[in-house]
């Protein structure tokens, strides 16, 4: 059985520092995806990483992706106020009839101070 | 724009109750999928349908039934509302490509009186 374990599940930073979440899976997998959740909002997709070395960035955000040892990493670089958020990883898993669901780690609630 | 709609953002029912929870979405997707969140649980996956009349049990069935009558929309159907099913539930559809993703709906949050 797939399972995904982000870290931290809570981090305060403060403005203009950089930091990372980390998400580690336990069994292989072809795609990992980040998700972002406001407060009382749904979640948003933010990236889709589907191979071994993938890197992707918007904003200050960058997430990358090693299938070697079954992790990601989503960086931040000189955080501000407005990416305060949840963030949450997935990871694609085979279903028992065959099709492709989700499991999502529990979240990195991320807390940035001025 | 992709859209995926729910029918409530809020409902309060009494233990016992009969709920149906809705979710239509606009983009032809072949894949939808019911979540629970909790705090400190995450998202939970409850049932999913990759096809009309097609559907799969997720990680947390129980107490839960849906229906897919129509492509486009997922209904989530609690028999026997009981308190421990207060929480927030999701709704997402996916279109099974490459590099798609999950497009979530609004959320409804449920509570069990």
């Amino acid at each position: 059985e797939l399972k995904v374990e982000q870290n931290p599940l809570f981090l305060s930073m403060q403005e203009g520092k950089n930091y990372t979440i980390y998400c580690n899976y336990s069994t292989t997998s072809d795609r990992l995806y980040w998700y972002r959740q406001d407060p009382g909002k749904s979640l948003e997709s933010l990236f889709v990483l589907l191979s071994n070395g993938a890197v992707k960035q918007e904003g200050r955000l960058m997430a990358s992706l090693d299938t070697k040892a079954r992790l990601s990493t989503l960086h931040i670089t000189a955080a501000v106020h407005d990416l305060s958020a949840t963030y949450f990883c997935a990871v694609d898993s085979l279903a028992q009839g065959g099709s492709e669901k989700l499991v999502f780690g529990k979240g990195t609630k991320l807390t940035v101070n001025p | 724009d992709v859209k995926v709609t729910q029918s409530s953002r809020y409902l309060v029912k009494r233990t016992g109750e009969k709920v149906f929870l809705e979710c239509v979405q606009d983009m032809d997707h072949e894949n939808m999928f019911w979540y629970r969140q909790d705090p400190g649980l995450g998202l939970r996956l409850i049932y999913f349908s990759y096809d009309v009349k097609m559907k799969e049990k997720g990680d947390i069935p129980e107490g839960y039934s849906v229906s897919r009558e129509k492509k486009e929309r997922f209904s989530l159907i609690l028999e026997s509302a009981s308190t421990n099913q207060t929480s927030m539930y999701l709704c997402a559809s996916l279109s099974g490509g490459v590099t798609d993703t999950q497009y979530f709906g609004p959320g409804t949050r449920l509570t069990v009186l």
